[in-house]
């Protein structure tokens, strides 16, 4: 499945690090989402864009910015980091809002040190 | 907001048995519900999904049951092969709203 891509696949960084997780769809979507899967726990969902517009912030801490520059791409700017925030980030396209299939990338897997 | 309850955690079959997986939700609003299963080193995969005006959909081995008075739907596999080893997801969600609320996932491991 290469219709969501991400990169990097794997990151390690200090909790002082600025780091930047990169999100591209080659489907035509116009709704681009992040989630967080940590183990044992359900999916978060933690932004959500609308034709680069962002409907959907699920209470999630500030060291989080998303960017949506468009339709295509997505972008999760990382920075001060803390342990707890080590997980698999997910990335995700649909054609529509929630409704519709979505699809998903093969995530980040991000370790905070 | 929605609640997604998933059971069991784990499951073993036998190559060849069936697998049932059990989900339950909150929201009486609520009106789609897919699943996703997620290979080792993979993103989640849509596998089938159910809307709310029907109550059954199959698709080969997999089916899908909805019962929306007892707010619970279940996903079925017949005759399980070793492929079929991974971590399923339930999700639910209302159409048209943003949030797809997911299960805490099943592994299901089919032993050869």
């Amino acid at each position: 499945e290469t219709g969501v891509t991400q990169t990097p696949r794997h990151l390690v960084m200090g909790m002082t690090n600025k780091k930047s997780l990169k999100c591209e769809q080659h489907l035509g979507h116009n709704a681009m989402y992040w989630y967080k899967q940590s183990a044992k726990k359900p999916l978060e969902l933690m932004f959500v864009y609308n034709f680069k517009e962002q409907t959907e912030n699920n209470s999630v801490p500030s060291r989080f910015s998303p960017e949506c520059p468009n339709s295509s791409h997505l972008f999760l700017h990382l920075h001060t980091l803390q342990p707890e925030d080590s997980a698999l980030y997910l990335c995700a396209s649909s054609g529509g809002l929630v409704g519709r299939q979505q699809y998903f990338g093969p995530g980040t897997r991000l370790t905070v040190t | 907001g929605e609640n997604v309850e998933q059971h069991p955690s784990t499951l073993s079959v036998q190559e060849g048995d069936s697998a049932v997986i059990k989900c339950t939700y909150s929201d009486s609003a609520s009106n789609y519900f897919p699943w996703y299963k997620q290979e080792l080193g993979k993103g989640p995969q849509l596998i089938i999904d159910i809307r709310s005006n029907v109550g059954e959909k199959k698709d080969q081995r997999i089916a899908v049951t909805l019962n929306k008075t007892a707010k619970h739907f279940s996903l079925h596999i017949t005759e399980t092969q070793p492929e079929d080893s991974a971590v399923y997801f339930c999700a639910a969600s209302i159409t048209g709203a943003n949030n797809l609320f997911f299960g805490t996932g099943t592994r299901l491991t089919v032993i050869p």
